[in-house]
């Protein structure tokens, strides 16, 4: 059983670009959530994605989209970059949405804006 | 809205000496609980978890927690830590938002530092 991977794993941008970030949720799981991670911060929720549709969304700006593909796997977009924006961004995904069901970590992608 | 709050944000510790790390959530209904660890360079890791049943749950590394309702509380604890303990803990509470969507609500974590 494959787990959760997450890429790229490192990625330098700049102000005002825009990135895209990429999960591959664990086999079997049809819900993939993202968390921003700051220095020195718990993850924070940035929204959830359940059969391709946004299933709940954190105090995040609509600069931050996202998409969830047939197999479940998913991406984050992150517009109009700012230096704030700097953080570890993590997906995670369970077997189902609801809270009784448990969350897989990836690894993680470092993103430095400049 | 779920909030928790970790009562310190830096341990230090000497190898065989006992831990206890303080969680404290805030949230009037029913929720899940969870410990997860975050060793130097990689990923979250889930060190155990409290849904329902037994207060004392116990987890990977013999860790084990203690759920308190009427603190609302959900410290972790070790007897005796081993300097590959050394890693961030992070709490964490799921608790049902709208019908079909929940959340995860970390802590702001506590970096565990064990002296050999």
């Amino acid at each position: 059983e494959t787990g959760v991977t997450q890429s790229p794993t490192h990625l330098i941008k700049t102000r005002g670009q825009q990135v895209t970030l990429r999960c591959s949720s664990q086999s079997g799981h049809n819900t993939v959530s993202w968390y921003q991670q700051a220095l020195g911060q718990g993850p924070q929720f940035i929204f959830q994605y359940y059969r391709e549709e946004e299933n709940g969304r954190g105090n995040f700006p609509p600069r931050f989209s996202g998409l969830q593909f047939p197999n479940y796997s998913s991406e984050l977009n992150v517009n109009a970059l700012e230096l704030d924006d700097s953080a570890l961004y993590l997906c995670a995904s369970s077997l189902n949405r609801g809270h009784d069901n448990e969350q897989f970590f990836g690894p993680g992608t470092r993103l430095t804006v400049l | 809205a779920q909030s928790v709050s970790q009562h310190n944000h830096h341990v230090i510790l000497s190898e065989a000496a006992s831990l206890e790390l303080g969680c404290n959530y805030s949230y009037g209904g029913t929720v899940n609980l969870f410990w997860y660890v975050q060793y130097p360079g990689q990923h979250l890791q889930l060190l155990l978890k409290y849904f329902s049943g037994d207060p004392l749950v116990k987890g990977i590394k013999g860790f084990e927690a203690e759920f308190i309702k009427s603190k609302f509380s959900f410290n972790l604890r070790k007897p005796s830590v081993q300097w590959s303990d050394t890693a961030e803990y992070f709490c964490a509470v799921n608790a049902p938002l709208y019908s079909g969507y929940s959340t995860l609500t970390f802590g702001k974590g506590t970096m565990l530092l064990v002296s050999p």
